[in-house]
């Protein structure tokens, strides 16, 4: 399976946004980028998932660039309650194992 | 809906005893897994269920059992538990799989083995 890399930790403060970097330089053609949020003391919930270019929903938005190796989640204007870790994962059709790393783990300040 | 619950919410157990985490999910899902996750660590993969009447294991099966009751329910058995074994039990479930099939995850079962 395609390995990610991502930053262990990062800092913000309320109202700023944050952007994690997630490294996939093996990531293969049927591949798809998926990122999952979790909380502490809860179970992952997923978050966004794209293919290419940009992708965005209601939390946040996915950049891809043309080769694919690498992402961009970025999360508009943070607040408290983004505290959380962000895992970003490759997944493909067929079975999936999701294969979650350490993850990123986001401390939002006031 | 509840969507996936999962009992117990906690468990302290003694060095070979045995157990069965619950799992059950209402929103008419085919697949079902059972992941763990160790302190500070991603969650890995112990078991899944692609469909009903199917088990197949995943990461790390060795020391566990599963059973698919039905669609709904999907247990994890420790028969002889160990002090590696503790860790935090999640269980999820996903219509599909593949592409486009999120899991949905439960709460978590912090289990603890002395």
């Amino acid at each position: 399976l395609a390995k990610t890399t991502q930053p262990i930790s990062m800092d913000s403060y309320e109202g700023q946004e944050v952007n994690i970097t997630c490294s996939h330089n093996n990531i293969a053609t049927n591949d798809y980028i998926t990122w999952y949020q979790q909380f502490p003391s809860q179970g992952p919930r997923f978050i966004i998932q794209g293919y290419k270019t940009k992708v965005t929903n209601e939390v946040a938005s996915l950049f891809i660039p043309a080769d694919r190796k690498s992402s961009t989640l970025s999360l508009p204007r943070v607040s408290l309650s983004d505290t959380a870790v962000y895992y970003c994962l490759l997944l493909n059709t067929g079975f999936q194992k999701l294969v979650f790393g350490t993850g990123t783990r986001l401390l939002v300040s006031p | 809906n509840a969507g996936v619950t999962q009992t117990p919410k906690f468990q302290v157990l003694k060095t070979g005893q045995s157990m069965t985490l619950q799992c059950a999910q209402d929103m008419n899902h085919n697949s079902m897994y059972w992941y763990r996750q160790d302190p500070g660590m991603g969650l890995r993969l112990i078991y899944y269920s692609a469909s009903e009447g199917t088990t197949d294991k995943g990461e790390v099966p060795n020391g566990y059992n599963v059973s698919r009751l039905n669609k709904r329910e999907f247990s994890l058995r420790l028969e002889s538990a160990a002090p590696s074994q503790t860790s935090v039990y999640f269980c999820a479930s996903s219509e599909g799989q593949g592409v486009g099939y999120e899991q949905y995850f439960g709460p978590g079962t912090r289990l603890t083995v002395t």
